[in-house]
């Protein structure tokens, strides 16, 4: 079965400095990655995906992330953070390799931005 | 668009007592999923549908819940008897199913359940 492990609880980076969020999958066949984020008392909101093609991808609100099939890494960046970017990040996985189509969620990061 | 939409968004209820939580998924929408919310478990994938009909409900707890859609613009997620154990935050997501196998899920804002 697939799955996402997210090595860090917590992040903590000052405004204006270059911000990551690490996540490795585990996947029996091609994976499909996905980052959300989630403010307080919110759900879930897409950020980013990697389905095919160039390895960095870019996506909502000047995040982007690096698949590394090699290091089975899809870790999350953005160059400049913002204190509003403080929220908890999820990355997620989907493996179709057995006809499910579920998506699996690592236990998310906790991205605390400074001013 | 209306996006997912549950209800109730909050419940208070004693140890014991039914709670029944809803969702209506994008119209259009034909995989739905629910997902629970607790600090100690993070995210976890209770059951999903395809076109109304369960997949895969190896994520669901124990016998006392129990997932529903009797059509493609509702289910239900219930919990009979609920125990305090079973607080936390419920989610439905949904997805086409015709780009399922690589499209995003759509979350709902969840429902925060407490069980006294």
């Amino acid at each position: 079965a697939q799955s996402v492990a997210q090595p860090e609880d917590q992040v903590n980076v000052a405004e204006g400095n270059p911000l990551t969020v690490k996540c490795t999958y585990s996947v029996s066949g091609n994976p499909y990655l996905f980052w959300y984020v989630q403010y307080p008392n919110r759900g879930l909101q897409f950020l980013l995906k990697y389905i095919t093609g160039d390895n960095l991808v870019k996506g909502s609100y000047g995040f982007e992330a690096e698949f590394n099939k090699s290091q089975t890494s899809f870790h999350l960046k953005k160059p400049s953070a913002l204190v509003s970017d403080s929220a908890l990040y999820f990355c997620a996985v989907r493996d179709f390799s057995y006809n499910n189509n579920d998506m699996r969620f690592g236990a998310g990061t906790r991205l605390t931005v400074k001013p | 668009d209306a996006g997912v939409i549950q209800s109730p968004r909050h419940e208070v209820t004693e140890m014991g007592q039914e709670v029944t939580l809803r969702c209506k998924p994008i119209s259009g929408h034909n995989s739905l999923f629910w997902y629970r919310q607790t600090m100690m478990r993070g995210l976890e994938l209770l059951i999903y549908f395809n076109n109304n009909v369960p997949i895969d409900d190896s994520g669901m707890p124990e016998d006392r819940f129990s997932a529903k859609m009797p059509n493609a613009s509702f289910s239900t997620l219930k919990i009979q008897p609920s125990e305090p154990r079973d607080s936390a935050v419920y989610f439905c997501a949904s997805s086409p199913l015709r780009t399922a196998n690589t499209g995003e899920l759509f979350f709902g804002e969840g429902s925060r359940l407490t069980v006294l």
